[in-house]
């Protein structure tokens, strides 16, 4: 079955970045790309943006250029997102999901706090 | 970007009733709409995609129709399990785009 596994929560200083993965199985990995997400109760869900997992390609939201950073590692079927120059509205659940969101993984909880 | 708003953005409802929660397109999206559920804690669940598919796994009960720019999620004779936050994503093009959301909760 499709599992996507993300990496544990985070609790970061403002200022410096965070690196958060996303390991997937149960599929043929490069055949679809990995979204990513950011949900807030403040502003819900927010397309971050993906990378094309066979070329290392990527598309981002015009809101999260300079702000997230999508690399994949093939060998290991693991996606990551780094998030730099944080600040407290960084603080959110990142989540990945396989290509046009259908599958989720279990989300990241960042915070950023001093 | 497009723009989906949904609404409402809470539905206080009993169980056994009949609901409907709706979103609206800003631009044509075709059938590239998806509908999520999500409960405290957990991830987004799939629930319909292509508008009007149901996803594997979903019960019958729930259903996804078009009408125009309009789609939207019934969820017939409601169920405890059923209270959530749906949410719709319009997947046409990216960004992709999400609706705020409808919070169902037992009246």
């Amino acid at each position: 079955q499709v599992q996507l596994q993300q990496s544990g929560a985070e609790l970061a200083k403002p200022g410096s970045s965070v690196k958060i993965s996303c390991k997937a199985s149960g599929y043929t990995f490069t055949s679809y790309y990995i979204s990513w997400i950011k949900q807030t109760t403040g502003q819900g869900l927010e397309y971050i943006g993906y990378i094309n997992t066979g070329s290392g390609g990527t598309n981002y939201n015009e809101k999260f250029k300079g702000k997230a950073t999508l690399t994949v590692d093939k060998s290991s079927s693991t996606a990551f997102m780094q998030l730099s120059s944080l600040t407290p509205d960084d603080s959110a659940v990142y989540y990945c999901a396989r290509a046009r969101v259908d599958y989720w993984g279990q989300g990241v909880m960042v915070t950023v706090s001093s | 970007d497009i723009q989906m708003t949904q609404s409402p953005s809470s539905l206080p409802a009993s169980l056994g009733d009949r609901v409907t929660i709706t979103c609206r397109a800003s631009q044509d999206i075709g059938n590239y709409l998806r509908w999520f559920q999500q409960k405290p804690g957990k991830s987004p669940r799939l629930m319909i995609y292509g508008a009007t598919n149901l996803a594997a796994g979903v019960p019958s009960r729930f259903s996804g129709s078009r009408s125009g720019s309009d789609y939207s999620l019934t969820i017939n004779s409601l169920e405890s399990e059923d209270m959530a936050i749906y949410y719709c994503l319009q997947h046409n093009e990216y960004p992709l785009t999400f609706g705020s959301g409808t919070k169902l909760e037992i009246k």
